[in-house]
């Protein structure tokens, strides 16, 4: 099956700092690139859509200045926390769309803010 | 409002059991049913979907999942659960007629397997 890689798999940082997210599809070109987040024991919570080459689509109440999603290539879309806070200390996934409508999910980052 | 929802948030069967994993949604368009396994380390892999037409619908590793419009469920069956289908276990509804799209998640379901 279709690989997707996050890095890093975890991370933990300063209250403040900014944390970025990579996301790569090893063996198809994603189209379309959803990125959600999973706070304990809660369910994954669609955060942005974006397409290669273009601005990224953000859900109701997802700060777009606190996350910014760069989708510059067909193979890699990157996810920024910006002056990261605890309240942001989450489970990010990435999910890659391919040119054959099949979605996959990456493995996550499990990110924790101090 | 759409939503999902998984009664229970954890269930522990004995290997060799059946099991049977509750979903519940609402959706105010047709409905596209998936369900998804999470292991630890491991990305979301897809178990089986539903699109339209059989309301049974058969997926990987021997799990089966019937649509029911009546009662909104989607619930997911095995007839003989093994100690490796211990993981987390997420429903999802969508809207897009394809292999997902905007998915909303219901909370997930913790299944331990007891030797």
């Amino acid at each position: 099956g279709a690989v997707v890689s996050q890095h890093p798999s975890w991370v933990i940082c300063k209250s403040g700092t900014s944390v970025k997210i990579e996301c790569r599809s090893l063996d198809f070109q994603a189209t379309t690139m959803f990125w959600y987040r999973q706070f304990p024991k809660q369910s994954l919570m669609l955060m942005a859509t974006s397409n290669e080459g273009s601005k990224a689509t953000y859900e109701q109440g997802v700060e777009k200045d606190k996350f910014l999603i760069n989708h510059a290539s067909l193979t890699l879309s990157t996810l920024t926390v910006t002056s990261a806070h605890p309240e942001d200390s989450s489970f990010y996934i990435c999910s890659p769309v391919s040119y054959q409508e099949t979605q996959y999910f990456g493995p996550g980052t499990r990110l924790l803010v101090l | 409002a759409q939503s999902v929802t998984q009664p229970d948030i954890h269930i522990t069967v004995s290997e060799g059991a059946s099991l049977e994993l509750r979903c519940n949604y609402s959706y105010g368009a047709t409905p596209y049913l998936f369900w998804y396994v999470q292991s630890p380390g491991q990305g979301l892999q897809l178990l089986l979907k539903y699109f339209s037409g059989d309301t049974l619908v058969q997926g990987i590793k021997g799990f089966e999942a019937e649509f029911k419009r009546s009662q909104s469920s989607f619930n997911l069956r095995k007839p003989s659960v093994h100690w490796s289908d211990a993981a987390e276990y997420f429903c999802a509804v969508g809207a897009y007629y394809n292999q997902g799209g905007k998915l909303i998640f219901g909370q997930g379901t913790e299944l331990s397997v007891k030797p």
